[in-house]
């Protein structure tokens, strides 16, 4: 039972370059969430998705698309990376309700 | 504005000293509380969480957590820290159906970092 798996882990850009961050869960959660987390910020909710198709913003969701075409997938995609950008990111998998968030291990990206 | 607030950037104790954590909320009707920890370079982990009756909970780790509607807070506890414990804490909300479509999503405070003085 692999749970959320975010790839890669670490990832250097330059300005202008875009990318897609990958997530995906095995568990077969309803919901899943993109934070990024900042020194003294905490973790920030970018985008969040409650179903398959269906797909919300959150804190800070600029910069960033994303899209859920399965239940287990969800990628976030930077189309022009800005040093801005230059966080660790959490890709999130939680059944909702009464349950417990799962989370990858993170994305350090580094854009130059 | 919702929000939730830890007042507390940093915080050191001595090992064997109790602990406490604040979080606050600010959303009309009670969310879903949570405390997580973040060790150095590591993922999250969840300590604890509140959904509703008995307002003591108990997590993993000797941890506990108080809820206190009147104060609108969740705070973390623990009777006697040890080394192991320095790390970042986390107070997190699942908003309520009045402000987000009901408990489907996670808003994070800004983290409570822990040092432990031996």
């Amino acid at each position: 039972n692999a749970g959320v798996t975010q790839t890669p882990k670490f990832q250097v850009l330059k300005t202008g370059q875009s990318m897609t961050l990958q997530c995906a869960q095995d568990m077969n959660h309803e919901y899943m969430s993109w934070y990024r987390q900042d020194p003294g910020m905490g973790l920030r909710l970018i985008h969040y998705s409650v179903g398959a198709g269906i797909t919300d913003q959150g804190e800070v969701p600029n910069g960033y698309n994303v899209s859920r075409s399965t239940t287990e997938d969800f990628p976030l995609r930077l189309l022009s990376a800005a040093p801005s950008q230059t966080s660790v990111y959490f890709c999130a998998s939680w059944g909702g309700g009464k349950t417990e968030a799962f989370f990858g291990q993170g994305t350090r990206l580094t854009v130059v | 504005a919702q929000s939730v607030t830890q007042p507390d950037i940093h915080i050191t104790v001595s090992e064997g000293a109790s602990l406490e954590l604040r979080c606050n909320y600010s959303y009309g009707a009670t969310p879903y509380l949570f405390w997580y920890v973040q060790s150095p370079g590591q993922g999250l982990q969840l300590l604890l969480k509140y959904f509703s009756g008995d307002t003591l909970v108990q997590g993993i780790k000797g941890f506990e957590a108080e809820f206190k509607r009147s104060q609108s807070s969740f705070n973390l506890r623990k009777p006697s820290v040890h080394w192991s414990d320095a790390a970042e804490y986390f107070c997190a909300v699942a908003p309520p159906w009045r402000f987000s479509g009901g408990y489907n999503k996670l808003i994070f405070g800004a983290g409570t970092r822990l040092a432990v003085h031996p």
